[in-house]
Parts: structure tokens; C-alpha cells; sequence
């Protein structure tokens, strides 16, 4: 089946340490993007990629680093300098073609410190 | 920068009923808005997306409407159901067609 995949579903971060999350799609989808969502907030834009080898920074990117070096694939890892990262991060991607397509969500990962 | 509005946060009915979810958007230059569905620990899942030329866009027993000019969107979800019980989001396209604003929310809860 067609989709997205996110890895691991739980991810649990030392002080001081930087991790990686994981998003790969199958949709052969252009665009892809990194969401934050907190509890009783809506989610907040990191990173989003249009095209292999180009990224541009969402609203709250501080602390955050991504690569597009393959279209099926966006890693999203979370700094040293990012000082509240527990949070829950979902990965999306975009239809080719027109903008006009909806945008498809994976599973998440849950991040937390440890 | 656009600022998305959800009422209710929260929402609870008996099975059923029709209910409306709200949506407004402080910015009416937008290009398109998503409803989306998202259960507990999960993923969000896309159930309508409105283009800003269309006017509303139904999906079996849900309805999605969208004005422009007074900055509103509303999802309509006729005889709810307990299976209906989710987070609703709404999501505003901005005009570079790519990033999506989101509002927080609304916690719906279906009783039998």
C-alpha cells in the first residue's frame, strides 16, 4: 500500500543529544513537510521540502536541521539546541502536479526526554 | 500572519444528531482549506479540501463550506455516529499553495 511511514513511534532524547526521525514515502510525492503539534495547540510548521535537494524553514525551524537528498525521503533531527523538543511530530507530503492536493499525514513520533 | 479559530474546542452529542464544526481564518487571500480527522496518538487524516474558487465540497455524511469573504468554513457531519468521535482540524492553504495554518482544534465526543 501507498503511504508514509514514520520511525520509531516513540523516541526518547538525552540531554545534550541529537536525534534523527525518520519519514519515507511511497507516493512518489514532490512535496514534503515536518509538523509540531503540543497538547491544545494546532500544529506548527518546521521544515518543508518542494523538490529533492531544496528545503525551506516553516515557523518555529530553530533547533531543527532536514535534508531531501532522495525524493522518497525526509529526516527531520531534532538539535542539542532545540531546549523543549517533547512534543509530537507528524510527517506530510504533497501530490505532484498542481498545489491543489490535499496533503497526507503519517503515524507520528512521539519524542520525549529522558 | 494567518490566524485559524476553531469552535468549539469541544463537543459532545448523542448519536444521531447533525452537528456543526466551525472554522475561521483572519487572512481571506488563501488558497485553499483541508478538513481533517485526527484519532487519539495517531496521524491526521484527510477527509475534504475546498479550493478557494469552490463554494463546498461533500464527502458521504460530511459537508464542508467555505466564505471567502467573511473568513468562515464549517464541516457539517449529518447523523453522527460513535465512530465519528475524533479531533477535527481545520487547515488554511496560503496563497504560495504549499504551507497549511492550522487551527487547535475541536475534540468531538459521540455517545451511544
Amino acid at each position: 500500500d501507498g503511504g508514509i511511514t514514520q520511525s520509531p513511534k516513540y523516541l526518547f532524547r538525552k540531554e545534550g543529544q541529537n536525534v534523527t526521525l525518520s519519514c519515507e514515502q511511497n507516493l512518489n510525492h514532490d512535496a514534503m513537510y515536518w509538523y509540531r503539534q503540543d497538547p491544545g495547540q494546532g500544529l506548527r510548521l518546521i521544515y518543508y521540502s518542494q523538490i529533492v535537494n531544496d528545503f525551506q524553514k516553516g515557523d518555529i525551524a530553530e533547533g531543527y536541521s532536514v535534508s531531501r537528498e532522495k525524493k522518497e525521503s525526509f529526516p527531520l533531527t531534532v538539535t542539542s539546541a532545540q531546549k523543549n523538543p517533547t512534543a509530537f511530530y507528524l510527517c506530510a507530503s504533497r501530490g505532484p502536479g498542481p498545489t491543489n492536493q490535499p496533503q497526507h499525514f503519517g503515524d507520528g513520533t512521539r519524542l520525549s526526554i529522558l | 500572519k494567518q490566524e485559524v479559530t476553531q469552535i468549539p474546542a469541544a463537543l459532545s452529542v448523542p448519536e444521531g444528531e447533525n452537528l456543526v464544526l466551525n472554522c475561521s481564518f483572519t487572512d481571506s487571500a488563501i488558497y485553499n482549506l483541508q478538513w481533517f480527522r485526527q484519532d487519539p496518538g495517531k496521524g491526521l487524516t484527510s477527509l475534504l479540501l475546498i479550493q478557494s474558487s469552490q463554494r463546498e465540497q461533500t464527502s458521504g455524511r460530511l459537508n464542508a463550506s467555505l466564505d471567502k469573504s467573511s473568513g468562515r468554513s464549517t464541516l457539517y457531519i449529518a447523523a453522527s455516529q460513535p465512530g465519528d468521535s475524533a479531533t477535527y482540524l481545520c487547515a488554511v492553504g496560503d496563497n504560495s499553495g504549499y504551507a497549511l495554518n492550522f487551527g487547535k482544534g475541536t475534540s468531538l465526543l459521540v455517545t451511544p
